[in-house]
């Protein structure tokens, strides 16, 4: 079974640093690997999703990067903004998507 | 833009009750999903359809059912609300790449929280 691990848990940054989250992952055999947003009592929103033949993904300040073979995932978000506080999640897609715990970041201005 | 809307926000049920928590989405996707998420346990996976009338249990299926009928719409049904099925409940839907694999982001509603007394 996948067991998906985010490290740490929380974190808070003064405004313009930038913010490194973690993702593992126990099975390398996956097809992508999802990172989503999720603001308090709302649903998730995609940022970013990596095919298993990729090494990493860029969307604006964020970049995500790929080691299947080590089992990791990171998250980079460049001159983190106070908008940018939310729980970030990754989940890695074996056929279904499993989850980690997220990381829920606090930006302060 | 992708919308997946979950057609209540916020639910009141009493124990044994027969809930019903819809979902649409207009996008076309083949994938829909149904998760639940609890503080401390994370996202768990009820159930999941790749296609009408198809269903497949996911890692929490007990006490739960769905249904299927029209592509855009996948229903959650709570056969008899016990407390323990209060939480947020998750809306999901994605389109399918090859082998039935999920392959691209996967769009979620906004959330049903479902309270039962």
């Amino acid at each position: 079974k996948q067991e998906v691990t985010q490290i740490p848990a929380a974190l808070s940054v003064p405004e313009g640093e930038n913010l490194v989250l973690n993702c593992s992952f126990t099975d390398s055999a996956i097809y992508n690997l999802q990172w989503f947003r999720q603001d308090p009592g709302k649903g998730l929103t995609s940022l970013l999703l990596i095919q298993s033949s990729q090494r990493e993904q860029t969307s604006g300040r964020l970049n995500a990067s790929l080691d299947k073979s080590s089992g990791r995932s990171t998250l980079y978000i460049a001159a983190s903004q106070p908008g940018d506080s939310a729980t970030y999640l990754c989940a890695a897609n074996d056929y279904k998507l499993s989850f980690g715990a997220g990381t829920t970041v606090t930006v302060r201005a | 833009d992708v919308k997946v809307t979950q057609s209540s926000r916020y639910l009141v049920k009493r124990t044994g009750e027969k809930v019903f928590l819809e979902c649409v989405q207009d996008m076309d996707h083949e994938n829909m999903f149904w998760y639940r998420q609890d503080p401390g346990l994370g996202l768990r996976l009820i159930y999941f359809s790749y296609d009408v009338k198809m269903k497949e249990k996911g890692d929490i299926p007990e006490g739960y059912s769905v249904s299927r009928e029209k592509k855009e719409r996948f229903s959650l049904i709570l056969e008899s609300a016990s407390t323990n099925q209060t939480s947020m409940y998750l809306c999901a839907s994605s389109s399918m790449g090859d082998r039935g694999v999920s392959n691209s982001p996967l769009h979620f509603g906004n959330g049903t929280r479902l309270t039962v007394t």
